[in-house]
This record gives structure tokens, sequence and C-alpha cells, in this order.
């Protein structure tokens, strides 16, 4: 299996609202990355978690959290965000974190209304 | 076959031609590099990769070229297909474990 799978593929949310994306990869990969993309732009690095552990904020804002229950999940809860928030959000993984061939998954579009 | 010699948000190219895409990283000190394509509606996907050490690499109809002199990479597609219609980034690794996205060329094949 050399698949990331997110969920769920669309979601719209209020700025009032609390919601979390999913990402799962079975391919035994110990470090996962959240990247967020504007429209005709390149992925921007979020977070980095190694080993369960996060390794690398850069510098996002609180309302966006993210979690890694185990080394196959990663979550990232969102809560009272922004029109400007609106993106395709991205989850990759790769066999560690000096790895650098990391494998994205389809992506989460996210409207915030 | 169709070339930018500078980094060009979009190329257009006949069916059966061979493209050529650059890129220009800003880090001396970059010592990774891949090539990204990303169709649409989906995440990037590896295409190749090469090391600081090299200065190209071949994979099954692709061709990265790296010029570290001029801190300038290219993707060389033989023959384009429709399917190789999409977004292709450069990324660098310019240390701390990060890759860095370059802005993307959108690719269009022209049948």
């Amino acid at each position: 299996d050399t698949e990331v799978t997110q969920t769920p593929k669309h979601l719209v949310m209020g700025m009032t609202n609390k919601k979390s994306l999913k990402c799962e990869q079975h391919m035994g990969h110990r470090a996962m990355y959240w990247y967020k993309q504007k429209a005709k732009k390149p992925p921007e690095l979020m977070f980095v978690y190694s080993y369960e552990k996060l390794s690398i904020n850069e510098s996002v804002p609180s309302r966006f959290s993210p979690e890694c229950p185990n080394s196959s999940l990663l979550n990232l809860h969102l809560h009272a965000l922004q029109p400007e928030d609106s993106a395709l959000y991205l989850c990759a993984s790769s066999t560690n974190r000096g790895s650098y061939e990391q494998y994205f998954g389809p992506g989460t579009r996210l409207t915030v209304t | 076959g169709e070339s930018v010699g500078l980094h060009l948000p979009t190329l257009s190219v006949q069916e059966g031609d061979n493209s050529i895409i650059n890129c220009a990283y800003s880090n001396s000190a970059s010592d990774y590099f891949i090539w990204y394509k990303q169709e649409s509606g989906k995440g990037p996907q590896f295409i190749i990769d090469i090391r600081s050490n090299m200065d190209k690499r071949q994979g099954q109809r692709v061709t990265v070229l790296l010029n570290k002199t001029v801190k300038h990479l290219s993707l060389q597609i033989a023959a384009t297909q429709p399917g190789d219609s999409a977004v292709y980034f450069c990324a660098e690794n310019p240390g701390d474990y990060k890759l860095s996205f370059g802005a993307g060329t959108t690719v269009t094949v022209r049948a």
C-alpha cells in the first residue's frame, strides 16, 4: 500500500465551527506533514511530525491544531477559521524526517464561509 | 521541443515533442532536489530527484539536469503525452529537513 488517504475530500465550514481533517498512511512512514496550498501556488509547509512528535511548526496560527495519535494517523483540528484559510490542505508522509521523498495525499478542499 | 530559458508559469507543447521545464533555486546550500507533478484535483506526485553531487539523472521519459554554478534545475520530458498535462513543481532541501517548493509551471499538451 503506497497511498496516503485524506478525508473528507471537501469541507465547507463556518467561522464558528470546529472540524477536523484526517490523514492516514500504512507505508510504515515515521514522518508526516501538513501543507496548505492556495490556488495556483506551491504547497506551503505547516507542520512536521517525526515519530509521532511535533518537530516543526511553521508559525501556524493556533486556530490550526495538529495531532498525531499514532504512526499511521495525522489529524488537523480546525477552529474559528477565517475565509482566507480556504485552501487545499495536503497531507504527506516520508520514511523518516531525513527522507525527502514525500508521498502526498489528494488533499481536502476547505472552504470557510 | 518546447522550452523556457527562465522560469515561466505556463508552457504549451505539441504532443510528441520534448518539453523542458526550468527552475531556479535560491539556496546554494541545498543538496537535494525533487520534481513533482500535480494533476488537477490531486496531490503532488514524485517524478524524479537528484542530489547535489550529480548533474544529471534519468528516469522513464524524464531527465533532470542540475547546474549548481547558476543554481538552475531543469526537467526534460521526452515525447510529451496528453497525460503529462499538469503543474510541475521543483523543490529543494535548504536544510533542516524541509522541502521548499518553487512557483510551478503549468504544462498544457496540444493534440
